[in-house]
């Protein structure tokens, strides 16, 4: 089991450039989830999905859309980067909603120039 | 939301235990109360979760009072491997709408030999 994968790891971005971060779990989880966490802070939630087909906002989910592709995949897409989103990006996954443990992914760190 | 406050480090060695303090004053009557570890460039991974009284595991203990608006993570017999940013988080329990768990600052717990 891959558990949460993301990719890329890594990008550098130009403002105004757009870019979909991929993330898939294999644990066969109805949840999952995106958050951003900027340097020395915690994370914070931007989007999620309870289960497949729907998506919801989280904190913080201004500049951003998501997929639920299907049950494995839910991608997180930057129409027109800005420098503010410049920040680490997690994607997690849950069994369900709630209260249950969320697994998360190596991140992918993303900076905007 | 239900905020917490943890403080912002702790510094302990190896051997010790450590135990690391959480207020949650507004929490609700469906939250539960549930803490995660996490190591630079990684994601977080969850440690303990619990509801009242005291919960063990086999990395910790959680203890929470009858009035429930604080917890106490314990670490028994900390290890430089322990070095980390404990989040605690407060939520979940029945919800199902945007009341998703929040992560704070969390507190950055330093072990020296």
């Amino acid at each position: 089991n891959a558990g949460v994968t993301q990719t890329p790891k890594f990008q550098v971005l130009k403002t105004g450039q757009s870019m979909t971060l991929q993330c898939a779990q294999d644990m066969n989880h109805n949840s999952m989830y995106w958050y951003r966490q900027d340097p020395g802070m915690g994370l914070r939630l931007i989007y999620y999905s309870a289960s497949e087909g729907t998506t919801d906002k989280g904190e913080v989910p201004n500049g951003y859309n998501v997929s639920r592709l299907n049950k494995r995949e839910f991608s997180l897409r930057l129409e027109s980067a800005a420098p503010s989103q410049t920040s680490v990006y997690f994607c997690a996954s849950s069994e369900a909603r709630g209260l249950h443990e969320q697994y998360f992914g190596p991140g992918t760190r993303l900076t905007v120039t | 939301l239900a905020k917490t406050t943890q403080p912002i480090s702790m510094d302990s060695y190896e051997g010790q235990e450590v135990n690391i303090t959480c207020s949650h004053n507004n929490i609700a009557t469906n939250d539960y109360i549930t803490w995660y570890q996490q190591f630079p460039s990684q994601g977080p991974r969850f440690i303990i979760q619990g509801y009242k009284t005291k919960v063990t595991n086999e990395v910790a203990s959680l203890f929470i009072p009858a009035d429930r608006k604080s917890s106490t993570l314990s670490l028994p017999r900390v290890s430089l491997s322990d070095t980390a940013v404990y989040y605690c988080l407060v939520g979940g329990g029945f919800d199902t709408g945007r009341r998703a768990l929040t992560f704070g600052s969390g507190t950055r717990l330093q072990v020296q030999p």
